[in-house]
């Protein structure tokens, strides 16, 4: 079965820096992906399907890209508000979510 | 604007049924999409549970398949969630979504979860 590999576990960064965050998957997957944001007791917010596709109201700071096997969550300067627990998903009904990336404080 | 929301007990007694309801206001669920659920163990990640499509048509998460039922209720615009036999592995939040895909891929609507808890 196919398993989505998120990395790093958690990334340590200040408000202003670049956060490139990876979602592997152990098989192709073509450009079925989304990526999801998460903040402490609340729901997940879908950020970006298709891989490259920005949700409704989602900052242009979020993007997404990739195909195949590998994909990448880049926001491209971090504000206070971004910091928060990433899930990138696959269009199956086995195994879906990755097991998420923390995004912290530095 | 869809939204989304859960309803049912917040503890459940081991080996008893497991029963939640998603309202759904702003969108009618006999149109179309997938409408599904995703639960979240406290401190871990994301499991999806299942979904039913517009139509009636199910989707189960295999190592839940024996004990789950997803059903939907047209007339009260709402789909349910029933879990027979739980365990302490059943203790989670449980989020209704609107999917674009049987897997609940691509959910762009969530309810803000509600948090069950089995326990004697």
């Amino acid at each position: 079965e196919i398993v989505l590999t998120q990395s790093p576990a958690t990334l340590s960064l200040s408000p202003g820096e670049r956060a490139t965050l990876s979602c592997r998957a152990s098989q192709s997957i073509s450009t079925y992906l989304a990526w999801y944001q998460q903040k402490p007791g609340q729901a997940p917010r879908l950020l970006i399907y298709d891989a490259s596709n920005r949700a409704t109201g989602i900052p242009a700071r979020f993007s997404g890209s990739g195909s195949g096997t590998d994909f990448t969550l880049t926001i491209s300067s971090l504000e206070p508000e971004d910091f928060a627990v990433y899930y990138c998903q696959r269009r199956s009904n086995l195994l879906p979510f990755g097991g998420g990336t923390k995004l912290e404080i530095k | 604007q869809v939204q989304l929301q859960e309803s049912g007990p917040g503890l459940v007694k081991p080996s008893e049924t497991l029963s939640l309801t998603c309202a759904v206001s702003g969108y009618s669920i006999s149109s179309t999409y997938y409408w599904g659920w995703i639960r979240q163990p406290p401190g871990k990640g994301l499991e999806w549970i299942g979904s039913i499509y517009h139509s009636g048509s199910t989707y189960y998460n295999p190592s839940l398949k024996s004990r789950l039922t997803i059903s939907v209720d047209t007339s009260k615009n709402q789909f349910s969630l029933r879990l027979t036999s739980v365990t302490a592995a059943d203790t989670a939040v449980y989020y209704c979504v609107r999917s674009w895909s049987s897997g609940s891929y691509y959910s762009d609507y969530w309810g803000q979860g509600t948090l069950v808890t089995v326990s004697s």
